[in-house]
């Protein structure tokens, strides 16, 4: 089983939809939680970070951490177009500079206007 | 500021010839890593440097892989000879030391195809 599983999708929505991205993971030792954003033909971007459980919230995105189930979930509110990219949770055991990071494979996003 | 810069973005070459992948992290950085990207496996960590010093070179796949970081401003991974089962996009990215919290910046990659 891989450390850190995440549904590729494709994943289509009409504009204003509420999005669910998820992902599941094995090592328990795993702390800080992030969510990157990819466009096409584009570096993965930090879109948000979160530590051990619990909620965050950045304008129309939310990140939730459930370390009891291994859990976690990026939800979108109100999606444009312009959210339409591959979604990569990413997620280590520390954080602290020069820390390795695991990544899922990615959801692609559609957002169609 | 100029993010991380990779050359070349796009590579297609014939199995068994020498490929170079440059990258030039964010000035300032401390931190520089040397990722894989495919469709089966995701995105993979290969090596990373910490003050030019290979720290942690346990991704990289076989001893065809290799990568240097001769200053501060420039690595390169090279792979030699080449497969057609490298064929990826491999990304750079820059972290910068100390507090915690720090991103890794990536670069846009250099999409590589192994004929």
């Amino acid at each position: 089983q891989k450390e850190v599983e995440q549904d590729p999708g494709p994943l289509s929505v009409p504009e204003g939809a509420i999005v669910s991205l998820n992902c599941t993971y094995s090592n328990s030792a795993f702390q800080y939680f992030m969510w990157y954003r990819q466009y096409s033909r584009k570096g993965p971007e930090l879109l948000m970070y979160t530590y051990s459980s619990g909620n965050k919230e950045d304008g129309r995105f939310t990140a939730q951490v459930d370390k009891s189930s291994k859990y976690i979930s990026l939800f979108i509110r109100d999606s444009q177009p312009s959210d339409s990219a591959t979604y990569l949770c990413a997620m280590s055991a520390l954080r602290q500079a020069g820390t390795a990071l695991i990544f899922g494979k990615g959801t692609t996003l559609s957002v169609s206007s | 500021d100029a993010g991380v810069i990779q050359s070349p973005r796009h590579e297609v070459t014939e199995m068994g010839q020498e490929v170079t992948l440059r990258c030039k992290p964010i000035s300032g950085h401390d931190y520089l890593f040397w990722y894989r990207q495919t469709m089966m496996r995701g995105l993979e960590l290969l090596i990373y440097f910490n003050n030019n010093v290979p720290i942690d070179d346990s991704g990289m796949p076989e001893d065809r892989f290799s990568a240097k970081m001769p200053n501060a401003s420039f690595s390169t991974l090279k792979i030699q000879p080449s497969e057609p089962r490298d064929s990826a996009v491999y990304f750079c990215a820059s972290e910068r030391g100390g507090p915690s919290n720090q991103p890794q910046h990536f670069g846009d990659g250099t999409r590589l195809s192994i004929l």
